[in-house]
């Protein structure tokens, strides 16, 4: 069955850290990859997309990611952190069928 | 504000009581999904319509769970005879079919349902 896996569940970082968090996912097809953030007490916002081409995408907020076909991975990472970053990150794959299917989420906690 | 919102954002009932939540999808939207997120996980895929056309149901929509899009815009998802297990965060998405951007989904606030 397919599955989206994130090893990191809950990240602590002190501001000005770098961020990475896995991604990987479980799908023989061709895929359409997503990270979603969801800041406290607001509903999930979309942050970056992978369709096709140039597998290293850039969303909003200086955050980033990598697809790696060859490792089945899509990383989010952002160079330095900031306190507004805290929230729960989603990583999630669009199946040919059109529905999501999402990771359980890493929690990430900025602190100043 | 034109993003998609759902009604009721809180919801509190009893067990064995019906529910009926509304969601009403950006206005050019014509997909329309819903998903189910409990403590601790990602949201999980219910059900989504085209148009008025419900195209997919997850195995975990049962009996009990119904969804409609009549009109082709607005969505309503009741659950008949709650159970505590159908506690959970119930969210609404739509997306553009016909746009390039290749069906990036928006989602609303999402209805809170708790089962006493």
């Amino acid at each position: 069955a397919q599955s989206v896996s994130q090893h990191n569940h809950h990240v602590i970082l002190s501001e000005a850290a770098s961020l990475e968090l896995g991604c990987n996912y479980s799908y023989g097809g061709t895929v359409n990859l997503f990270w979603y953030v969801q800041y406290p007490g607001q509903h999930l916002q979309l942050l970056l997309k992978y369709f096709s081409g140039d597998p290293l995408v850039k969303g909003i907020k200086g955050f980033e990611a990598e697809f790696i076909k060859s490792k089945f991975s899509f990383n989010l990472r952002k160079p330095s952190v900031q306190w507004s970053d805290t929230a729960e990150y989603f990583c999630a794959v669009l199946l040919d069928t059109d529905k999501l299917i999402f990771g359980t989420g890493t929690r990430l906690q900025v602190f100043p | 504000d034109t993003g998609v919102s759902q009604d009721p954002r809180h919801k509190i009932t009893k067990r064995g009581q019906n529910v009926t939540f509304r969601c009403d999808p950006i206005s050019e939207h014509n997909r329309l999904y819903w998903y189910r997120q409990t403590l601790g996980q990602g949201p999980e895929f219910l059900t989504y319509f085209q148009n008025e056309a419900q195209l997919e149901k997850s195995r975990l929509l049962s009996d009990r769970f119904s969804a409609e899009r009549p009109k082709g815009s607005f969505s309503t998802l009741e659950i008949q005879r709650t159970e505590q297990g159908d506690s959970a965060m119930y969210l609404c998405a739509s997306s553009p079919k016909t746009s390039i951007d290749v069906n990036e989904q928006f989602f609303g606030p999402g209805t809170r349902l708790t089962v006493l």
